[in-house]
């Protein structure tokens, strides 16, 4: 199993950009998140999907759009980019609902000029 | 405003010393604990977990203890290791998925 894959690695937008950040897991979890940490902040929950076809916001969400087609893909869409969105961004996923394991993906850091 | 407050933010340990993090929480409805652990340019992994339901756990050099009345807990890093040099995040959640993370603590362990 691959795990959690995240692409890309890394990226640099202009403000305003829009840009795909990709997410897939080959465990067949059906809860997956996104997150952003910056320093000083820890990872703060951006949104979360319970299954295919569902999401909800997270903590800091503006700003950012999800949708959640399949079981497997999970992407973050940024509309416009923003100085602000500058951080680093994991996706996780997990088998059940609550006090099951996350399993984190490498991280996307982004940097938005 | 973060609902889980980690500290110390960096501490700095010799090889085979004690390394301690704390963190504290308000939200009395917070029901289970993680512990993950962060190397440089990787993503947090799972490391030890507790429910408020006992007072200490441990797993190998690793010993979450928890106070429900104080809404603290901790993690103990025994024998600390050069290998052991990472980022750490408490986390909490009240049985539906989301986490709420502490700020981090980066531990250097001096060989």
């Amino acid at each position: 199993n691959a795990g959690v894959t995240q692409t890309p690695k890394f990226q640099v937008l202009k403000t305003g950009q829009s840009m795909t950040l990709q997410c897939a897991q080959d465990m067949n979890h059906e809860y997956m998140s996104w997150y952003r940490q910056d320093p000083g902040m820890g990872l703060r929950l951006i949104h979360y999907s319970v299954g295919a076809g569902i999401t909800d916001q997270g903590e800091v969400p503006n700003g950012y759009n999800v949708s959640r087609s399949t079981t497997e893909d999970f992407p973050l869409r940024l509309l416009s980019a923003a100085p602000s969105q500058t951080s680093v961004y994991f996706c996780a996923s997990s088998y059940g609902q609550s006090q099951e394991t996350q399993y984190f993906g490498p991280g996307t850091r982004l940097l938005v000029l | 405003q973060q609902q889980v407050k980690q500290s110390p933010q960096s501490l700095i340990v010799q090889k085979g010393g004690i390394s301690i993090i704390n963190c504290a929480y308000e939200n009395t409805a917070f029901d289970y604990f993680p512990w993950y652990q962060q190397f440089p340019g990787k993503g947090p992994a799972l490391l030890i977990a507790i429910r408020p339901d006992v007072s200490e756990k441990k797993e190998g050099r690793f010993t979450i203890s928890f106070n429900k009345s104080a809404k603290q807990f901790s993690l103990h890093i025994m024998d600390s290791q050069p290998g052991d040099s990472a980022t750490y995040f408490c986390a909490a959640s009240f049985n539906d998925y989301k986490l709420s993370f502490g700020a981090g603590t980066t531990v250097t362990v001096r060989a």
